[in-house]
């Protein structure tokens, strides 16, 4: 049981290039998320999704594409990165609707764009 | 405007003492939760503690508890007997029933214990 997966880890780009970012979970969870940590603040929510095949603009979306194919994979997509989006990216899964069950986290993934 | 905030952006303890970290919240809504979480120099997000807008006594788990003032609009968290590997980061963060139960954090509070 690997719980929540982030692919990458790490990755560099540079100005202008495409990458996708995978989140996997093991634990048949419905709920799955995608945030970005800035140095020194707190986790702010780019989209989430509520069950396979939906998705949903969190706070900062913008620059972000999602997919949710399969229930068990999020893909964060940037289309074309800018410095702007340099950051540390953690996707999150959560069961139901439960209120008091805790979001399970990734290790995150360090985005470096120059 | 901000809804979860943490005034305090970092703090000393001493090893085996208590300290308490301050989380303020702002919302409309009468059913919300409140957690915190650790993140360590690792970078992962460990969750420590879950306070329901509706629970009528504080939460604890083992030497985490939550000190929620409902009124006041406020969950601070009180860990006690600090120990070394209790330095970290620590977030306050908000559940709203909007948005996919999505969480609201905090700017977060970093501790350093001192031996």
């Amino acid at each position: 049981n690997a719980g929540v997966t982030q692919t990458p880890k790490f990755r560099v780009l540079k100005t202008g290039q495409s990458m996708t970012l995978l989140c996997a979970q093991d634990m048949n969870h419905e709920y799955m998320y995608w945030y970005r940590q800035d140095p020194g603040m707190g986790l702010r929510l780019i989209h989430y999704s509520v069950g396979e095949g939906t998705t949903a603009k969190g706070e900062v979306p913008d620059g972000y594409n999602v997919s949710r194919l399969k229930k068990q994979n999020f893909l964060l997509g940037l289309e074309s990165a800018a410095p702007s989006q340099t950051s540390v990216y953690f996707c999150a899964s959560k069961r139901d609707t439960s209120y008091q069950e805790t979001q399970y986290f990734g290790p995150g993934t360090r985005l470096l764009v120059l | 405007a901000q809804k979860i905030t943490q005034t305090q952006p970092g703090m000393f303890v001493q090893e085996k003492e208590a300290v308490t970290l301050d989380c303020t919240y702002d919302t409309s809504d009468p059913s919300y939760g409140l957690f915190w979480y650790k993140q360590p120099s690792s970078g992962e997000m460990i969750f420590l503690i879950y306070q329901g807008s509706y629970d009528q006594q504080n939460a604890t788990e083992g030497r985490y508890s939550l000190n929620f003032q409902k009124a006041r609009k406020s969950a601070n968290l009180v860990i006690s007997a600090s120990q070394l590997g209790d330095s970290a980061m620590y977030f306050c963060a908000m559940r709203e029933p909007a948005a996919g139960n999505k969480l609201t954090f905090g700017g977060g509070t970093r501790v350093l214990v001192k031996p």
